[in-house]
């Protein structure tokens, strides 16, 4: 099976930044990796698919890129209601998640 | 609108069964794979269950199968899950989750039913 991780776990940042998060498959998943983001209380939302796809409706300060084992998610100027927790996803499996707030 | 909407979580006791449905509105329900996706309380997200827009192919993860059945009733637009032999640790938020076509990304999701199981 193929295992999902991301990196980091938790992270505190400023309205204004730029953050990046990283999932890393422990082999080859071609381009098959999904982002989400999910508020406390609410469902998980589709914000990247195939690595690099703004899903319609997701502001364009999110992106991502990667192929094979190493993808990032980028969100170039966080926004108060970005933070939330980030998971990747690829097939069957979710990555652990990234806790993204306020510091 | 596309709309995915849970029922029937609740509690129950260890052991016991639970059937979970998942109404779908606003898109073409028959043509969508289907999955259920579960979240226990604090954790992260964990796929449970797969099937095809006809029905004829299904998954699930290895923590339920054997317990649970998925069921879709492309008639009805409904998804179903048959949850049996419950135990404490099935205890979590349970979301109805479309594939989008090609890419393995759930597009749309349901707003969750809570299940809990204890005596």
């Amino acid at each position: 099976d193929i295992q999902m991780t991301q990196s980091p776990s938790s992270l505190s940042a400023s309205v204004g930044d730029r953050v990046t998060i990283t999932c890393r498959a422990s082999q080859s998943i071609t381009s098959y990796l999904n982002w989400y983001q999910q508020k406390p209380g609410k469902a998980p939302k589709l914000v990247i698919y195939a690595a690099s796809n703004l899903q319609s409706g997701v502001p364009s300060r999110f992106s991502g890129s990667g192929s094979g084992t190493d993808f990032t998610l980028t969100i170039s100027s966080l926004q108060p209601e970005d933070f939330a927790t980030y998971y990747c996803q690829q097939g069957f499996t979710f990555g652990p998640g990234t806790k993204v707030d306020i510091k | 609108e596309v709309q995915l909407v849970e029922s029937g979580g609740g509690l129950v006791q260890p052991g016991g069964s639970l059937r979970l449905s998942c109404a779908a509105s606003g898109f073409t329900f028959s043509s969508y794979e289907m999955n259920w996706v579960r979240q226990a309380p604090g954790k992260g997200l964990e796929w449970i269950s797969y099937i095809t827009s006809s029905g004829t192919t299904i998954y699930y993860a290895d923590s339920v199968r054997g317990r649970f059945t998925i069921s879709k009733d492309n008639a009805k637009n409904s998804l179903y899950l048959q949850m049996s032999s419950l135990r404490a640790e099935d205890t979590a938020v349970y979301y109805c989750a479309r594939e989008r076509t090609a890419f393995g990304a759930f597009d749309i999701w349901g707003q969750g039913t809570m299940v809990t199981v204890s005596s």
